[in-house]
């Protein structure tokens, strides 16, 4: 089964500084990865996704993420943010291949400060 | 766009009651998810329907049912709602194909509190 782990709880920072919001997962087979924001009083939207190819992966908004297999990881970068960062993001996990439900981490909820 | 809509933002419930959570996706979606969200587990699966008529279990299906009688529609129900039942509904879309690969297109969120 997969699992995901996301390290940071509440990652705050000040505007225009880098961010990097981290994510572990875990599992014995091959898998995609995504990042999801939420923004306050919203439902969840696509930030990017990892499915295959190069492993640094650009998203909406100048997110960037990078596919770590030999660390299992897929940590979440931007170079400076901004107020209207300030959200909450999910890492999220399936199995490659076939219909396979979305495994969520608990959620990071980054808070940019001026 | 796809749009996805929930049919309260707010809902306040007692004990033992019925509760109707009605989902209505725009884009002609195969696919349509129910989760529900509560602060520190991240988003955990109820059920998903990939056709009309047909439902499996998530994760966590116990005192929760559903029914997609049409394609844009996806319905959860509380038999008899409890107060641990208190939580963030979020219902979710995919076009189908391959639905692993899929991005899920989510509606605004149930806030149901059950007293």
């Amino acid at each position: 089964a997969q699992s995901v782990t996301q390290l940071d709880s509440q990652v705050p920072v000040f505007e225009e500084a880098p961010v990097e919001l981290r994510c572990n997962y875990s599992s014995s087979v091959s898998v995609y990865l995504f990042w999801y924001v939420q923004y306050p009083n919203q439902g969840l939207q696509l930030l990017l996704k990892y499915l295959s190819g190069s492993t640094l992966v650009k998203g909406i908004n100048g997110f960037e993420a990078e596919f770590n297999k030999s660390q299992t990881s897929f940590h979440l970068r931007k170079p400076s943010v901004h107020i209207s960062d300030t959200a909450e993001y999910f890492c999220a996990v399936t199995r490659s291949g076939g219909y396979n439900k979305l495994i969520f981490g608990a959620g990071t909820r980054l808070a940019v400060h001026p | 766009d796809v749009k996805v809509t929930q049919s309260s933002r707010y809902l306040v419930k007692r004990t033992g009651e019925k509760v109707f959570l009605e989902c209505v996706q725009d884009m002609d979606h195969e696919n349509m998810f129910w989760y529900r969200q509560d602060p520190g587990l991240g988003l955990r699966l109820i059920y998903f329907s990939y056709d009309v008529k047909m439902k499996e279990k998530g994760d966590i299906p116990e005192g929760y049912s559903v029914s997609r009688e049409k394609k844009e529609r996806f319905s959860l129900i509380l038999e008899s709602a409890s107060t641990n039942q208190t939580s963030m509904y979020l219902c979710a879309s995919t076009q189908g194909g391959t639905p692993s690969t899929d991005t899920q297109y989510f509606g605004p969120g149930t806030r149901l509190t059950v007293l």
